[in-house]
This record gives C-alpha cells, sequence and structure tokens, in this order.
C-alpha cells in the first residue's frame, strides 16, 4: 500500500463548479500536511498547508481528518486556470522531516 | 528571484554514459534534495542533504550520486546511466526541518537514457 493515496482523475468539470479531492495517507505519525499545485511540465508550488481545524484561502478550503486520516482539497467555483495536478504531502517525523508525495490528482476545468 | 536553479533543463544520454545534474539555491536554505517524477508515480527522493558536507540517501538512490561541497549548491551523478533513469529530475529546497512543509523546487531537468 502506498504512504500517501490519491485519486489519480481525471477530475472534469465546468468553470464555476465546486470539486473536492480526497488524500488517504497510511502512517498514523504523520505530523504535518499540505497540498502542492503542479501546472503541466513545470515544478510544484505549495498551495496550501492543512491544519486540524480546517483552513480556508479564498476559494479553496483544506480539512484534515486525523481519526480517518485522510485529508481533503474543495476548489469552489473553478475557474480554467485551475487546472493543474494536485499533490498531496505528508510529512513523518524523522531524521529530516521526511515529506512524503502523493502521486497526484489531475483537474481539467472546461468552458 | 533566482530561488532554485537547474541545469541542464534537457539531456539526452546514451546507456553507460555519465552526467552531473546541478542544483543551485540562493535563499541560504540548510536542507536540499533530488526527486524524480515519474508518470503515475509522485516524486520519489533520490538523496538529501541537511546541511554543507552532508548526504543521505532517500528511497530510490541506486545508481545515483551526490555531493554538496558548498552550501548553496547540490549536485546529482549518474555513474552509468541506464534507460529506468529517463525521467524528470527535480531539486527542492527547504529552509531546515520546522513544521513548514514549504519547498522550493526547480524547474525539472529532462533526463532521456537511450
Amino acid at each position: 500500500r502506498k504512504e500517501v493515496e490519491q485519486d489519480p482523475g481525471p477530475f472534469n468539470v465546468p468553470e464555476g463548479a465546486t470539486v473536492a479531492f480526497n488524500c488517504t495517507y497510511s502512517n498514523s505519525a504523520s505530523q504535518s500536511f499540505f497540498w502542492y499545485r503542479q501546472d503541466c511540465r513545470k515544478e510544484p508550488k505549495l498551495l496550501m498547508s492543512v491544519y486540524s481545524s480546517g483552513n480556508e484561502d479564498g476559494r479553496f478550503t483544506a480539512q484534515l481528518n486525523r481519526a480517518s486520516q485522510y485529508i481533503s482539497l474543495l476548489i469552489r467555483d473553478s475557474k480554467l486556470s485551475d487546472s493543474a495536478t494536485y499533490l498531496c504531502v505528508v510529512t513523518v517525523s524523522g531524521g529530516y522531516n521526511k515529506l512524503i508525495f502523493g502521486a497526484g490528482t489531475r483537474l481539467a476545468v472546461h468552458p | 528571484n533566482a530561488g532554485v536553479t537547474q541545469t541542464p533543463k534537457f539531456r539526452v544520454l546514451k546507456t553507460g554514459q555519465s552526467m552531473t545534474l546541478l542544483c543551485a539555491q540562493d535563499m541560504n536554505h540548510e536542507y536540499m534534495y533530488w526527486y524524480r517524477q515519474d508518470p503515475g508515480m509522485g516524486l520519489r527522493l533520490i538523496h538529501y542533504s541537511v546541511g554543507e558536507g552532508t548526504t543521505a540517501k532517500g528511497e530510490v538512490p541506486d545508481g545515483y550520486n551526490v555531493s554538496r561541497l558548498k552550501k548553496q549548491n547540490f549536485l546529482l551523478g549518474l555513474e552509468s546511466a541506464a534507460p529506468s533513469q529517463t525521467s524528470v529530475y527535480f531539486c527542492a529546497s527547504r529552509k531546515g526541518a520546522g513544521e513548514t512543509g514549504e519547498l522550493f523546487f526547480g524547474e525539472g531537468s529532462r533526463l532521456t537514457v537511450l
């Protein structure tokens, strides 16, 4: 079983739609959680951190469920520019604060 | 705003050839990483460094070597390239081992081994 699992998609949604991605992780000792965004043939960039209480940044909302070991990302009012791959990242305590990446979920927003 | 710079951006090698990828960061970050990204696999850690003069193995270190002689540079070497090493390589840096997970990535180096 992969340490971090995501639905690869693609999620094809029209502009204005609300879309949600889930990510599950296997290590209960995981400490920190993040969503990164990666555009086609580009490097990943941090989208937002995920806090225990949940957090929102504009149209994006991230939630963490430690008991069930999953995190989610909700995107409201999707824009064409949201088309990208969304990577779930989990850190596990260790000598170098190990970061584990999911394989990513691809989102395609169409007019 | 250079951030993290990788060279070269593209390279084609023949099986058995060697090469070095250079990563340079100008943010005075302690931690540096080399990842490879393959379709459906996500980013996998090859080697990392927690400071100048130190390196350690990640998940998939075989066939690669690294060096960090200067804090700002992290080199990834392929000793004898194999077709299985065809991939996109990303270098990343991070300020330290704190709770923040923000990695700053280079633009990637696309390597093809024939």
